[in-house]
C-alpha cells in the first residue's frame, strides 16, 4: 500500500513550456484533490475531484486543468507555465464524503518556472 | 465563509519544555478543525481533528488541543517538546462542503537542544 504518489519530485520549466503533473493513490479514495503551497500563504485548493469524470474549481484554478478518468489517478496539467505557479504542489486524497474525513497528502512535487 | 489564523508564525523551545501553538477560527457554524504537521521535504500528515465530540482531543505523538468555542480557538500543545517535534504545523477548519480544507499560513516549530 503505497497510499498517495507524486511525480516528478521536483521540475524546472521555463515560462510558456507545458507539463503534467502526476498523482496517484491505491487506497480507493474517491476525494482527491490538488493543493499548492507557497511561503507564509498555508496551503491553497487548485482543483478537486469527488469520483472519476467528476472535477470542480478551487480557490486558485486558474491555469490548471485537471481530468479524473479513473479511481487512482487525478493529473494536474499546466498549459503554459508561468514563474507565478512556481511553487510546491501537493496531491491528497480521501474517503468519500463522510464529513470532514482525514486528507492523506502525497509528498510534493517542487516546481521552478524560468 | 471559514477561515483560519495562526497567531505565530514561529515558535522557538527548548526540549523538554511545554509547546503551545495558538489558532483562531471562524465559522459560521459548528466547524470541524484539524491540526497537521509537516516535516522537512515531507507531505502532511494529520496530528489531531475535532468533530463536535469531546472538546479536548488527542492526536499522535502526545499532542492534544482543546476547542474553546467562546474564544474560537483550538490550541495545540505538547506538555515535553521532543527534537523530532521541528516541523511546522498547520491549522485547518472545514470549508464550505464536506471537502474543502481552509489552511492556516502555518507556525514553524523550532526545538532547540
Amino acid at each position: 500500500n503505497a497510499g498517495v504518489t507524486q511525480t516528478p519530485k521536483f521540475q524546472v520549466l521555463k515560462t510558456g513550456q507545458s507539463m503534467t503533473l502526476q498523482c496517484a493513490q491505491d487506497m480507493n479514495h474517491e476525494y482527491m484533490s490538488w493543493y499548492r503551497q507557497d511561503p507564509g500563504m498555508g496551503l491553497r485548493l487548485i482543483h478537486y475531484s469527488v469520483g472519476a469524470g467528476i472535477t470542480d474549481q478551487g480557490e486558485v484554478p486558474n491555469g490548471y486543468n485537471v481530468s479524473r478518468s479513473t479511481t487512482e489517478d487525478f493529473p494536474l496539467r499546466l498549459l503554459s507555465a508561468a514563474p507565478s505557479q512556481t511553487s510546491v504542489y501537493f496531491c491528497a486524497s480521501s474517503p468519500t464524503t463522510g464529513k470532514w474525513e482525514t486528507q492523506y497528502f502525497g509528498p510534493g512535487t517542487r516546481l521552478l518556472v524560468l | 465563509a471559514q477561515s483560519v489564523t495562526q497567531l505565530d508564525s514561529h515558535v522557538s523551545v527548548s526540549e523538554g519544555t511545554p509547546v503551545l501553538l495558538r489558532c483562531n477560527y471562524s465559522s459560521s457554524y459548528s466547524p470541524s478543525l484539524f491540526w497537521y504537521v509537516q516535516h522537512p521535504n515531507k507531505g502532511l500528515q494529520l496530528l489531531l481533528k475535532y468533530t463536535s465530540a469531546a472538546t479536548l482531543v488527542k492526536g499522535i505523538n502526545g499532542f492534544e488541543a482543546e476547542f474553546k468555542k467562546s474564544e474560537t480557538s483550538f490550541h495545540l500543545t505538547k506538555p515535553s517538546a521532543h527534537m523530532s517535534d521541528a516541523a511546522e504545523y498547520f491549522c485547518v477548519v472545514g470549508g464550505d462542503s464536506s471537502y474543502k480544507l481552509i489552511f492556516g499560513s502555518g507556525t514553524r516549530l523550532l526545538v532547540r537542544p
